[in-house]
């Protein structure tokens, strides 16, 4: 069963760094792009970027670019997400998603991660 | 980047009626490469259609896509109780892959 599993709920203060996990099992790794997507009440649904595990190649969201760094752990089958400084606008629950091969859309969903800053 | 506009905002129906979901775009969406998603509370996102109007693995196909260049539609042609969640749309054509700003499909 392909599945991506994502850390648990954290809380931080502004200014603090942090780096969320999603492991994935049960197909290729390398072969799939990993996307990610941020959900907010007034935002709604916010695609911030995607990497490739293959070869770390990354297309990242102008809206998030230099807010968030993408990486991978191939020999962990994880990727990540992480912030540097953390501020309370990056409060929301993160998802991981594969992208569905060749171009597709995102077509397995992680298990969300929610993240609350506040001092 | 492009922009999606999804409505209704919410649409109130009852089971066994039909649901039409309408997304538009700012710009053409490349090669329709259009999905639907499907949310309900405490839960992830889930694939219903890829490409306008190809059904996810599983999917019934009471759920269809159609659509072309900015304007899409999602129906369902005879509600389930377990339908009654949110819909979001997204487009996957150009990056950065933007989502609309979801329709809540909600019991009358």
């Amino acid at each position: 069963e392909v599945q991506l599993v994502q850390s648990e709920a954290e809380v931080k203060k502004p200014g603090e760094s942090l780096k969320i996990a999603c492991k994935a099992s049960g197909y290729s790794f390398t072969s799939y792009w990993i996307g990610w997507v941020r959900q907010t009440p007034g935002k709604g649904l916010e695609w911030m970027g995607m990497i490739y595990p293959g070869d770390s190649d990354i297309r990242d969201s102008p809206s998030f670019q230099g807010q968030v760094t993408l990486s991978v752990d191939k020999a962990n089958n994880t990727a990540y997400v992480q912030w540097s400084s953390l501020k309370a606008s990056d409060s929301g629950i993160y998802y991981c998603a594969r992208r569905a091969y060749g171009s597709g859309p995102m077509d397995v969903w992680g298990t969300g991660s929610r993240v609350t800053v506040s001092s | 980047e492009i922009v999606l506009t999804q409505s209704p905002g919410t649409l109130s129906l009852s089971p066994g009626e039909r649901a039409t979901l309408s997304c538009r775009a700012s710009q053409s969406v490349t090669s329709n490469y259009l999905g639907w998603y499907q949310q309900k509370p405490g839960q992830a996102p889930r694939l219903l259609i890829s490409g306008t109007s190809k059904r996810a693995t599983g999917i019934p196909d009471r759920f269809s896509g159609s659509g072309s260049g900015t304007d899409f539609t999602l129906t369902i042609s005879r509600l389930d109780p377990e339908d009654f969640a949110v819909y979001y749309c997204q487009q996957y054509g150009t990056s950065p892959y933007t989502f609309g700003q979801g329709t809540k499909l909600e019991i009358k």
